[in-house]
């Protein structure tokens, strides 16, 4: 398995309380990437960073943060947890240099908010 | 994101059926991957295509990256029970851009 950890993997939170996830990597690849799957609309781009403390916004940012201090961290922050919020939420890690080689997944935090 | 379309969203077939499902976009990608789910799981990578009219296989997968670049289909050959899961193709625009995936075609397997 590629070096790519999530954690926790399940998760049940109430609704208003900050949240973070966490996503840790061991293969030194300069792009991670937040992703969250709700039946019905596939996987949907929250966050991503392409090197320590770069950061950018993807098509469902609105209720998240995101941080990079480390190479190997990528933290997804909810900031005030909402009912809307409850999906299960994927990292994922690439390394583009040259021929794309496609991304690597983490096993996904399943997260409940009541 | 680029919207992408995957059809059909759910597949039902017995054990040895053949399978083709495809994905369509209104914009033109360099590269199109697609990924397989299990339950509980991240997607895995089965097959990426990086030029237009490309057709690689991956044992019982074939694959092919549209001439227009604006489609990609997969086929798998005589299924078996293991390929039950989620499939998902992802197109990207350029080397370090984000992927965008379709919506998944679930796929069940009757021996």
């Amino acid at each position: 398995d590629a070096g790519i950890t999530q954690s926790p993997r399940h998760k049940v939170t109430e609704t208003g309380t900050p949240v973070t996830l966490r996503c840790h990597q061991t293969e030194n690849h300069r792009y991670m990437y937040w992703y969250r799957q709700d039946p019905g609309h596939g996987l949907r781009l929250i966050h991503y960073s392409y090197g320590v403390k770069d950061t950018d916004k993807g098509e469902v940012s609105d209720g998240y943060s995101v941080s990079r201090s480390k190479t190997e961290d990528f933290l997804l922050t909810l900031e005030s947890a909402t009912s809307s919020q409850t999906s299960v939420y994927f990292c994922a890690i690439s390394e583009s240099v040259g021929f794309y080689y496609g991304y690597t997944f983490g096993s996904g935090t399943r997260l409940t908010v009541v | 994101g680029q919207q992408l379309n995957q059809s059909p969203q759910s597949m039902f077939i017995q054990e040895g059926e053949d399978v083709s499902m495809n994905c369509t976009s209104s914009s033109i990608f360099n590269t199109w991957l697609w990924y397989k789910q299990d339950p509980g799981e991240g997607p895995v990578l089965l097959i990426a295509l990086y030029k237009a009219g490309e057709l690689t296989s991956n044992g019982r997968l074939t694959a092919q990256f549209g001439i227009t670049r604006k489609d990609s289909f997969l086929n798998i050959s005589a299924s078996i029970p293991s390929d039950v899961g989620i499939y998902f193709c992802a197109g990207q625009l350029r080397s370090g851009y984000a992927l965008n995936f379709g919506k998944g075609t679930s796929l069940l397997v009757t021996p």
